[in-house]
């Protein structure tokens, strides 16, 4: 248990489907961060949130739509993906950008059919 | 272009002995390296970490060193246990040019088994 709960576990959706995934941390950090990891790829970066404001976006196709309403919930909005979105995506925080020390949801498994 | 590189995908060590997990950069930007570790079904949980201005750090049985002319950091656990048998990844990120340290670049991990 990292404090940080990742919902729904596992999605399958189709090409034209409209979803979310949801993040919650009960750590009282103040940033948060959604990375994906495809099949024999690396974690990757995807944003970053500080204070609920949106300070990294890396160069995320408009498909993916993240939004952070307080420090403590993040969401990521799915609309129109592609087969190749299938990934594990993974929702982190930390108690601030100034370190690298992340605690990691569990992940929620996209798969787009 | 990866920009960490962890060249061994998997690791296999006996109980007690020493696992030596590896990690290159190519980016000398970077100032600040870490290690995670994941297990199935669980994200990955941070580990070591170290800065740039240190070549050695240790915590219990993991050390991490870091050889910055050589662009390379590596992860000793001494002894190792069946419990560490888990996938591990490398990180690395800057502070320089306003980059946060929370925005990492991950290695590919490496499957450490330790058998009894």
């Amino acid at each position: 248990e990292t404090g940080v709960t990742q919902t729904p576990r596992h999605l399958v959706m189709g090409m034209t489907n409209k979803k979310s995934l949801k993040c919650e941390q009960h750590l009282g950090h103040n940033a948060m961060y959604w990375y994906k990891q495809s099949a024999k790829k690396p974690l990757e970066l995807m944003f970053v949130y500080n204070f609920k404001e949106q300070t990294e976006n890396n160069s995320v196709p408009s498909r993916f739509s993240p939004e952070c309403p307080n420090s403590s919930h993040l969401f990521l909005h799915l609309h129109t993906l592609q087969p190749e979105d299938s990934a594990l995506y993974l929702c982190a925080s930390s108690r601030d950008l100034n370190t690298g020390e992340l605690f990691f949801g569990e992940g929620s498994r996209l798969t787009v059919l | 272009d990866q920009q960490v590189k962890q060249n061994s995908p998997s690791l296999s060590v006996q109980e007690g002995r020493i696992s030596i997990l590896n990690c290159d950069y190519t980016n000398s930007m970077f100032d600040y390296f870490l290690w995670y570790k994941k297990y199935p079904a669980e994200g990955p949980t941070f580990l070591i970490s170290i800065s740039s201005i240190k070549d050695k750090n240790e915590d219990g049985r993991f050390t991490v060193f870091l050889n910055k002319s050589a662009k390379h950091l590596s992860l000793h656990i001494v002894p190792s246990q069946p419990g560490d048998s888990a996938v591990y990844f490398c990180a690395a990120s800057g502070s320089a040019g306003g980059t946060s340290y929370g925005k990492l670049t991950f290695g590919q991990g490496t499957i450490l088994t330790v058998h009894p």
